[in-house]
C-alpha cells in the first residue's frame, strides 16, 4: 500500500469557523508533512513531524495547528481563517525525515475560505 | 516549443516526440533530487529521483539528466503520451525537506 489518503477533499469555511483536516498512510512512514499550494505554484512546506514530534514548523500562522496522534495520522486544525488561506493542502509522507526519501503525497484538500 | 506563460512556463509537444524539461536549482549542497508529475485536481506523484553521486538514472520511459557543475537537472520522456499532459516539478533537498522549483506544463497534442 503507497497511499496517502486526506479528508474531505474539499472544503468550504467561514472565517469564524473551525475545521480539521486529515490525512492517513499505512506504509509505516516516520516522517509526514502537510503543504500548502496555491493555484499555479509549487508546494510550500509548512510543517514536518518525525516519529509523532513536530521537528519543522515554516513560520505558518497559529491559525494553522497541526497535531500527530500516532504514526500513521496527521492532522491540521484550522481556526479564523483568511480568505487568503484558500488553497489545496497536501499532505505526504517518506520513511525517515531527512531530504533524501521520496514523500509520497495525498491526493489534497481543496480549502475555500468565504 | 516553449513559452512562458502568465506563471508556468508551458512545454508543447506532438504526441510521439520526446520531451525535455529543464530545471535549475539554486543550492550546491543539495544532495537528492525528485521529479514530480501533478495532474489537475491531484496530489504530485513521483517519477524518477537521483543522488548526487549519480548524474543519470533511468527509468520507464523517463531519464533524469544532473549537471551540479552548473546546477541543473533535467526530466526526459521519450514518445510522449497524451496522458504525460500535466504539470512537472523538480524538487531538490540540501537538508532534510524539499525545495520544489516553479514548475513546467508539459501539454501533448495529437
Amino acid at each position: 500500500d503507497t497511499e496517502v489518503t486526506q479528508t474531505p477533499k474539499h472544503l468550504v469555511m467561514g472565517m469564524t469557523n473551525k475545521k480539521s483536516l486529515k490525512c492517513e498512510q499505512h506504509m509505516g512512514h516516520r516522517a509526514m508533512y502537510w503543504y500548502k499550494q496555491k493555484a499555479k505554484k509549487p508546494p510550500e512546506l509548512m510543517f514536518v513531524y518525525s516519529y509523532e514530534k513536530l521537528s519543522i514548523n515554516e513560520s505558518v500562522p497559529s491559525r494553522f495547528s497541526p497535531e500527530c496522534p500516532n504514526s500513521s495520522l496527521l492532522n491540521l486544525h484550522l481556526h479564523a481563517l483568511q480568505p487568503e488561506d484558500s488553497a489545496l493542502y497536501l499532505c505526504a509522507s517518506s520513511q525517515e525525515k531527512t531530504g533524501s526519501y521520496e514523500q509520497y503525497f495525498g491526493p489534497g484538500t481543496r480549502l475555500t475560505v468565504t | 516549443g516553449e513559452s512562458v506563460g502568465l506563471h508556468l512556463p508551458t512545454l508543447s509537444v506532438q504526441e510521439g516526440d520526446n520531451s525535455i524539461i529543464n530545471c535549475a536549482y539554486s543550492n550546491s549542497a543539495s544532495d537528492y533530487f525528485i521529479w514530480y508529475k501533478q495532474e489537475s485536481g491531484k496530489g504530485p506523484q513521483f517519477i524518477i529521483d537521483i543522488r548526487s553521486n549519480m548524474d543519470k538514472r533511468q527509468g520507464q520511459r523517463v531519464t533524469v539528466l544532473l549537471n551540479k557543475t552548473v546546477k541543473h537537472l533535467s526530466l526526459q520522456i521519450a514518445a510522449t503520451q497524451p496522458g504525460d499532459s500535466a504539470v512537472y516539478f523538480c524538487a531538490e533537498s540540501p537538508t532534510d525537506k524539499l525545495i520544489f522549483g516553479t514548475g513546467t506544463r508539459l501539454q501533448v497534442f495529437p
